[in-house]
């Protein structure tokens, strides 16, 4: 079983519609929980970062956890044709000093 | 600001051939970072460096060599390409290597071995 499992799509929705994108992981000792988007032919870049469970808002992005299920959700509101990208999950450990495993990726389209 | 540079952008090689590829960061950095990703397997750790002089292996190091050559520049080395080798190489970066502290992703090294 891999450590975090990603549903890897491809998810298209149309603009202004609410996307909820999830990851499952495997093992409790993970601690923080990181959401990463990429855009084609381009690097990862950092979208949220949370460590406790519950809810983290930022603009139009939410960020949840739920360590009891271990579950993590990424959602957007009103999404844009610019939020037309990859999202990564990514989870780690307390002093692994960087050293993050990530989800398969999920990628997104969002139609005008 | 240039963030993490990674060259070449594209690399096609035979197998057998050897290449490096290079990354630098102009962020002052302490961690850096050696990514490959395939598709269904997302990214996974090759090598890393928590800070200049110290190297450790990642989950695949196997058929990789890396090299920190000063805190700005950590190379990557395939010494005898392999077709399963081939894959898209990301670089990284990060202020102190500790949890807090986000990683930063260059653009990529597209390697093809046939």
């Amino acid at each position: 079983q891999k450590e975090v499992e990603q549903d890897p799509g491809p998810l298209s929705v149309p603009e202004g519609a609410i996307v909820s994108l999830n990851c499952t992981y495997s093992n409790s000792a993970f601690q923080y929980f990181m959401w990463y988007r990429q855009y084609s032919r381009k690097g990862p870049e950092l979208l949220m970062y949370t460590y406790s469970s519950g809810n983290k808002e930022d603009g139009r992005f939410t960020a949840q956890v739920d360590k009891s299920s271990k579950y993590i959700s990424l959602f957007i509101r009103d999404s844009q044709p610019s939020d037309s990208a990859t999202y990564l999950c990514a989870i780690g450990r307390n002093n692994q000093g960087g050293k993050l495993i990530f989800g398969q990726g999920t990628e997104l389209s969002v139609k005008p | 600001n240039a963030g993490v540079t990674q060259t070449p952008k594209f690399q096609v090689l035979k197998t057998g051939q050897s290449m490096t590829l290079q990354c630098a960061q102009d962020m002052n950095h302490n961690s850096m970072y050696w990514y490959r990703q395939d598709p269904g397997m997302g990214l996974r750790l090759i090598y890393y460096s928590a800070s200049e002089g110290t190297t450790d292996k990642g989950e695949v190091p196997n058929g990789y060599n890396v090299s920190r050559l000063n805190k700005r520049e950590f190379s990557l080395r395939l010494e005898s390409a392999a077709p399963s080798q081939t894959s898209v190489y990301f670089c990284a970066s990060s202020f102190t290597g500790t949890d807090d502290s986000p990683l930063h992703f260059g653009n990529g090294t597209r390697l093809t071995v046939t």
